[in-house]
């Protein structure tokens, strides 16, 4: 039973235009979450995270938001470039080394 | 230089086949893991391994094994090789810290099970 779900498999955004990506838990133990960029042919990589304590992290064009009480978090990519076209899985830990992961969803920014 | 190396990157086999995927480190990182990808599933932990001696199953470890022959290296096996092993599979280190650790993945093994 997935524990963590991203619910759009894509997403097509203009570049310059905001790019919100969207991810729900389960688990109500999670306390830490991550987001992981991944271009084709490469690994996930590391992209922002946030700790359940907080309710916004910001790190240059990304932000995430977190909303404990809805079980939700968001990335929000501003202002989408060319290069932002990935997929981008959203993870979440009990802040230990199990990472529990959604499916993924994929960015295309159009020109 | 890649910090996280796989090999091979494709393989197609058949089943029944023992296939061994090895995953190699240059950063000296004492935690080593492997995932599996499938479509519509994200990520999922196979096996993990904090230093040389000490391995642990993760979520979906049945058909699966792994040998931690140094720090740096981290072999997955599969002693038979059945059809839905079919997967993108990522191996990942991270250093540990307080709280949670940062993984870093190498590029991944596109495996085919005929």
């Amino acid at each position: 039973d997935q524990q963590v779900k991203q619910n759009s498999p894509s997403l097509s955004v203009q570049e310059g235009r905001i790019s919100i990506l969207n991810c729900d838990y389960t688990n109500s133990m999670f306390d830490y979450f991550l987001w992981y960029k991944k271009y084709p042919a490469e690994g996930p990589t590391f992209l922002i995270s946030i700790s359940s304590i907080k309710d916004k992290n910001e790190d240059g064009r990304f932000t995430v938001f977190l909303n404990k009480s809805a079980k939700h978090l968001s990335l929000h990519i501003v202002p989408s470039q060319p290069g932002d076209s990935a997929v981008y899985f959203c993870a979440a830990t009990r802040h230990d080394y199990k990472l529990s992961f959604g499916a993924g969803t994929t960015v295309t920014v159009r020109a | 230089d890649a910090d996280v190396t796989q090999t091979p990157r494709n393989r197609i086999t058949k089943t029944g086949k023992r296939i061994m995927l090895e995953c190699s480190q240059t950063k000296g990182h004492d935690r080593m893991y492997w995932y599996r990808q499938d479509p519509g599933l994200g990520l999922r932990l196979i096996y993990y391994s904090f230093d040389v001696k000490d391995i642990n199953k993760g979520e979906i470890s049945d058909g699966y094994s792994v040998s931690r022959q140094a720090q740096a290296k981290f072999s997955l096996s599969l002693e038979s090789a059945i059809p839905n092993q079919t997967a993108l599979y990522f191996c990942a280190t991270s250093e540990k810290t307080v709280g949670t650790d940062t993984q870093y993945f190498g590029p991944g093994t596109r495996l085919t099970v005929l």
